[in-house]
């Protein structure tokens, strides 16, 4: 299977700042990468597909780039509703999808 | 609008069986390739299952392999999960979710667009 790890685990962070999430596959995955965004209690919420491709509804302010082994998800200006834990996830191959272990953004 | 609505979690013994259904509306289902994903207490996402649209292609994840069958009836509408030979490690919050895809360039990109709100299965004694 193909390994995903995530950096950092978890930040603390403030209305307004910009925020910076890195995802490494282990091996290429040449775009196959998605993220999503999980609050407490509820489901997963896509954001991103195909590395880059905002999905309908997300806010601008959440971009994501990368390609091969190293992906990033970018929050641009943070919002209140924003604190939540993001997960990367490959699509590279369908025999065994694979996640991210997660990064948890709060409060600072 | 796209809705999914798991059912059929609960307490299980280790050992046990529980068959988990989602009821998808809003789209045409017999369209999508489906999937189970679960969510231990606490922890991350975990793929489970997959099934294509018209049940000629199913894969699974190596923890469930053996275990687990995933099926669909698109008369209904429906995803299911058939659990058996449950363990104390398969409890979760388990989630259906829609993929779907984007082509460009000549490769698809598959993706969970649409995920139900989870059913929650507890093994243990």
């Amino acid at each position: 299977d193909i390994q995903m790890t995530q950096s950092p685990s978890s930040l603390s962070a403030s209305v307004g700042d910009r925020v910076t999430i890195t995802c490494r596959a282990s091996q290429s995955i040449s775009s196959y990468l998605n993220w999503y965004q999980q609050k407490p209690g509820k489901a997963p919420k896509l954001l991103i597909y195909a590395a880059s491709s905002l999905q309908s509804g997300v806010p601008s302010r959440f971009s994501g780039s990368g390609s091969g082994t190293d992906f990033t998800l970018t929050i641009s200006s943070l919002q209140p509703e924003d604190f939540a834990t993001y997960y990367c996830q490959q699509s590279y191959s369908t025999l065994g999808i694979t996640f991210g272990p997660g990064t948890k953004v709060d409060i600072k | 609008q796209v809705q999914l609505v798991e059912s059929g979690g609960g307490l299980v013994k280790p050992g046990g069986s529980l068959r988990l259904s989602c009821a998808a509306s809003g789209f045409t289902f017999s369209d999508y390739y489906m999937s189970w994903i679960r969510q231990a207490p606490g922890k991350g996402l975990e793929w489970v299952s997959y099934i294509s649209s018209s049940s000629s292609y199913t894969n699974y994840a190596d923890s469930v392999k053996g275990r687990f069958t995933i099926s669909r009836d698109n008369a209904k509408n429906s995803l299911y999960l058939q659990m058996n030979s449950l363990r104390a490690e398969d409890t979760a919050v388990y989630y259906c979710a829609r993929a779907s895809d984007y082509c460009s360039g000549g490769s698809c990109y598959d993706y969970f667009d649409y995920w139900g709100q989870g059913t929650l299965v507890t093994v243990s004694s």
